[in-house]
């Protein structure tokens, strides 16, 4: 399967602590997309890695990429309980993205 | 700039029964995805659209499920017949004509059956 494997599957964290969640593909990765999604809601585009980068920031997000070991991380500086959600890679095959099976964030306050 | 567009929000049908979701996407975006997302897991591509024509849809279950585009604009999926399994959200997405330009999501169609 192409489906990308997250981890953990779940993560509660108290408000102002790191967010750490990680994602793996069996095939290479190309271009890595992050997505957020609220309870209910569609999915949010949050960040963009390109396969020739290996790390990169925006706002309290930092996102890093390893071609090598086919993953990649995703790390939420100073949670907050707005943070609460599902986050989910997704990697580039085509025009496609195929998406991992997400980790689920709850940051208490 | 108007997000993509579905409907409706929630269907709740019974298993054999035939149901359709609708999606207009973001104006100008010329490729258009369908997802199934099942609950606790991430999206599964059903069918990809570029303009009016099919890039992809390997993994859309044709003996039940269809899709087009008409115009290369709007989009219908529709399940006939549908099936306990098929309960679901279905994600509409579109976009530029590169995937790098990223995604825009709608809101989803959450489908049960019953």
């Amino acid at each position: 399967s192409q489906q990308g494997e997250e981890d953990p599957q779940a993560l509660s964290i108290q408000e102002g602590e790191n967010a750490t969640m990680n994602c793996s593909y069996k095939t290479s990765i190309n271009n890595l997309q992050w997505y957020r999604q609220n309870s209910g809601r569609g999915l949010v585009h949050l960040i963009l890695i390109r396969s020739n980068e290996r790390e990169k920031h925006s706002g309290r997000l930092r996102v890093t990429l390893d071609t090598s070991k086919k993953s990649s991380s995703l790390l939420i500086t100073a949670s907050r309980a707005a943070d609460t959600a599902s986050y989910f890679c997704a990697n580039q095959a085509g025009t496609a993205l195929i998406f991992g099976k997400g980790t689920t964030l709850s940051v208490s306050s | 700039e108007a997000g993509v567009a579905q409907s409706p929000r929630y269907k709740i049908i019974e298993k054999r029964q035939s149901v359709a979701f609708w999606c207009n996407p973001i104006s100008g975006h010329a490729t258009l995805y369908w997802y199934q997302q099942i609950l606790g897991q991430g999206p599964k591509l059903l069918i990809q659209f570029q303009n009016n024509g099919v890039v992809d849809d390997s993994q859309l279950p044709k003996d039940r499920f269809s899709a087009e585009r008409l115009k290369g604009v709007d989009s219908t999926l529709k399940i006939q017949p549908a099936k306990l399994e098929d309960s679901a959200v279905y994600l509409c997405a579109s976009s530029p004509q590169h995937p790098l330009d990223g995604y825009t999501f709608g809101s989803g169609t959450r489908l049960t059956v019953v």
